[in-house]
């Protein structure tokens, strides 16, 4: 079935530090999602990914969806506290009628103020 | 304003109990979804429904059941209850099926 990858697990940066998060996907992908989870809060969603090369930008937040639709990436331009959760992709199958999201693991931010 | 709820935010019971966990949600979504979260898994797809009595096996769907009998509600049913069973439930729902999902607070469950 398909898998989604996604790395670091974890990373601590300080305040101010850029990050980034990666997700892969075992197979080609319709589309992505990005999701945020704050410490004992529930999954947020961000934003969608649904063409080859796409770039969107929300404020301090960049996505990008590969030119192969088989992996993404979320980078946070000077990272703040407001920022510390955990950020999850979710990518969808192409083609067919299955229309599930496959969450990745996750990769948990904490930032030293 | 529409929301999505979930009760009871907190529960334990003990093993081999049947136990049913609520979900209602008012944006008129035809797309509901549970997930358990639990550490170092992520979250993972128990059940789903696209619609009123349409229900569908996820990759986590042993020991569980839902029903879908109106838009608003997909219960989430144990039907005996383990310690395997003790986690973070999480239902979502969506307006179609390739928009992004919104999300309920969870039900914290703990089997004892």
């Amino acid at each position: 079935g398909q898998q989604v990858m996604q790395i670091p697990q974890y990373q601590h940066v300080q305040e101010g530090e850029d990050f980034t998060t990666y997700c892969n996907s075992s197979t080609t992908l319709s589309n992505i999602q990005w999701y945020k989870q704050r410490p004992g809060g529930h999954p947020v969603f961000l934003i969608q990914l649904v063409k080859s090369g796409e770039v969107k930008k929300q404020k301090r937040l960049t996505f990008q969806f590969g030119e192969a639709k088989k992996n993404s990436s979320l980078h946070i331009t000077a990272t703040q506290t407001t920022d510390v959760g955990t950020y999850f992709c979710a990518g969808r199958n192409s083609g067919g009628s299955n229309y599930k999201l496959t969450f990745g693991k996750g990769t948990l931010l904490t930032v030293n103020p | 304003d529409a929301e999505i709820t979930q009760s009871p935010r907190h529960k334990i019971t003990e093993t081999g109990r049947q136990v049913t966990l609520a979900c209602h949600q008012t944006w008129n979504h035809n797309n509901m979804f549970w997930y358990r979260q639990d550490l170092g898994h992520g979250l993972r797809l128990i059940h789903y429904s696209y619609g009123v009595q349409d229900t569908n096996k996820g990759e986590v769907s042993d020991g569980y059941s839902v029903s879908r009998s109106n838009t608003e509600d997909l219960p989430l049913t144990l039907e005996s209850a383990a310690s395997s069973q003790t986690s973070v439930y999480f239902c979502a729902s969506s307006a179609d099926r390739f928009g992004g999902y919104t999300f309920g607070s969870g039900t914290r469950l703990t089997v004892v």
